[in-house]
């Protein structure tokens, strides 16, 4: 089974709106970590927000927020007040437990295209 | 230079050739990783590497063969490697903890193209 599932493979928004992509996950490990990261057309993997299985608020970044629902398995991310430079592909990606024998697993990733 | 530096950042190789992909981190970081991106497809680790110890190996075919001599550099080697192998590689690093999950920085990638 995917550990982590991200339903959009890509996403319009105009800019200067709100967007949300869909991030739901799969773990029975009571300690884990959430992240997102943008790919722009460079290449790199730049990081953005994190939420820790255990953190009670959900996890804020500028315009980045995430939108945690722990019962739904889910790690939504919310990006506020889009801007032309945030057309990327965007991953979420899981860690679970800790220490050297958890990985980063990633989704297969949600194109976003910030429009005029 | 700070980060994750990775070179090249593009290359092209016949099947017969051998090359060398580069990493180099700047973080005083005790774990490296690389990564496969194909199209269409989540990102794949390859190896891991803890203290310049090699701990993980996910199946990958052995015309990849990683070297770390240290903890701030990782390479790649590459020899008689097919179209199919052709794709994104991004090394990655990241400070481990035994008791909490730290995300890895990323590197440019190198854009490999197998002719």
């Amino acid at each position: 089974a995917q550990k982590i599932t991200q339903t959009q493979p890509g996403m319009f928004v105009q800019e200067k709106e709100a967007v949300t992509l869909d991030c739901t996950y799969d773990t029975s490990d009571p300690s884990y970590g959430l992240f997102w990261y943008k790919q722009p057309s460079s290449g790199e993997m730049i990081f953005l927000i994190y939420q820790g299985s255990y953190d009670q608020q959900n996890a804020t970044e500028g315009r980045y927020s995430l939108n945690f629902q722990k019962a739904r398995k889910s790690a939504n991310l919310v990006i506020s007040a889009s801007q032309l430079g945030d057309s990327a592909m965007y991953f979420c990606a899981m860690r679970e437990g800790s220490g050297t024998a958890s990985k980063l697993t990633f989704g297969t990733g949600t194109r976003l295209q910030v429009t005029l | 230079e700070t980060g994750v530096t990775q070179t090249p950042r593009h290359l092209v190789m016949g099947m017969t050739n051998k090359k060398s992909l580069k990493c180099e981190q700047h973080l005083g970081h005790n774990a490296m990783y690389w990564y496969k991106q194909s199209a269409k497809k989540p990102l794949e680790l390859m190896f891991v590497y803890n203290f310049k110890e090699q701990t993980e190996n996910n199946s990958v075919p052995s015309r990849f063969s990683p070297e770390c001599p240290n903890s701030s550099h990782l390479f790649l080697h590459l020899h008689t490697l097919q179209p199919e192998d052709s794709a994104l590689y991004l090394c990655a690093s990241s400070q481990e903890s035994r008791f909490f999950n730290y995300g890895y920085t990323f590197g440019s990638g190198t854009r490999l193209t197998v002719v």
